[in-house]
């Protein structure tokens, strides 16, 4: 698996962006880069994922740089509850072929009022 | 709406005695996963199944077992329960094609005493 290295904590103020970064040194060129988040006392919940290009949906922006050797996750508009940690994973294989879903500790985002 | 459900929210069980969490999901995906969520330690995988019957183990299956014998339903099984398997433990389904999201239960959480 390529292994994902996160700040373990950030503040964001509420209405503002809150830009969570990623390292992924050793991702290799055919690998993807999936966001989840947990908020608190439920399971994670899926955000995001991309390959090369930035990416954009309904909840988030996706910033890969160039090399692909790091990302951000962008929350435009912070809200309280936006509130939660938040995982970078880049999923490795299992010796079928299969995906295998790894998660780490993550950023924990606290949105201050 | 999609949906993955583990069977209980809250578990009590004493040390030595065979514990079974139960886990469906009603999207007919091919892939289960089983983690255990610890306090700084993340989500940790125990054992993924991309079939039924069959199962792959993950980072840390010391102490479980897995049953698939149905498509929609993943059991983690704890042969002789330990204190030190006291832990909140989540399910997640996800469709092999192409590339896609995880869906997570809302977890279980098991304390051995």
């Amino acid at each position: 698996d390529a292994k994902t290295t996160q700040p373990p904590s950030m503040d964001c103020a509420e209405g503002r962006a809150a830009n969570l970064p990623c390292n992924h040194s050793t991702i290799s060129g055919n690998e993807y880069v999936y966001w989840y988040r947990q908020i608190h006392s439920q399971g994670p919940q899926y955000i995001i994922h991309g390959l090369k290009n930035n990416e954009t949906n309904e909840m988030a922006s996706l910033i890969i740089t160039e090399d692909r050797k790091s990302s951000t996750l962008i929350l435009p508009h912070a809200t309280l509850r936006d509130t939660a940690v938040y995982y970078c994973i880049v999923p490795g294989l299992f010796s079928g072929g299969y995906q295998k879903v790894t998660f780490g500790t993550g950023t924990k985002l606290q949105v201050i009022p | 709406d999609v949906k993955v459900t583990q069977s209980s929210r809250y578990l009590v069980k004493r040390t030595g005695e065979k514990v079974f969490l139960e886990c469906v999901q009603d999207m007919d995906h091919e892939n289960m996963f089983w983690y255990r969520q610890d306090p700084g330690l993340g989500l940790r995988l125990i054992y993924f199944s991309y079939d039924v019957k069959m199962k792959e183990k993950g980072d840390i299956p010391e102490g479980y077992s897995v049953s698939r014998e149905k498509k929609e339903r993943f059991s983690l099984i704890l042969e002789s329960a330990s204190t030190n398997q006291t832990s909140m433990y989540l399910c997640a389904s996800s469709s092999p094609a192409g590339i896609t999201e995880a869906f997570f239960g809302q977890g279980t959480r098991l304390t051995v005493v």
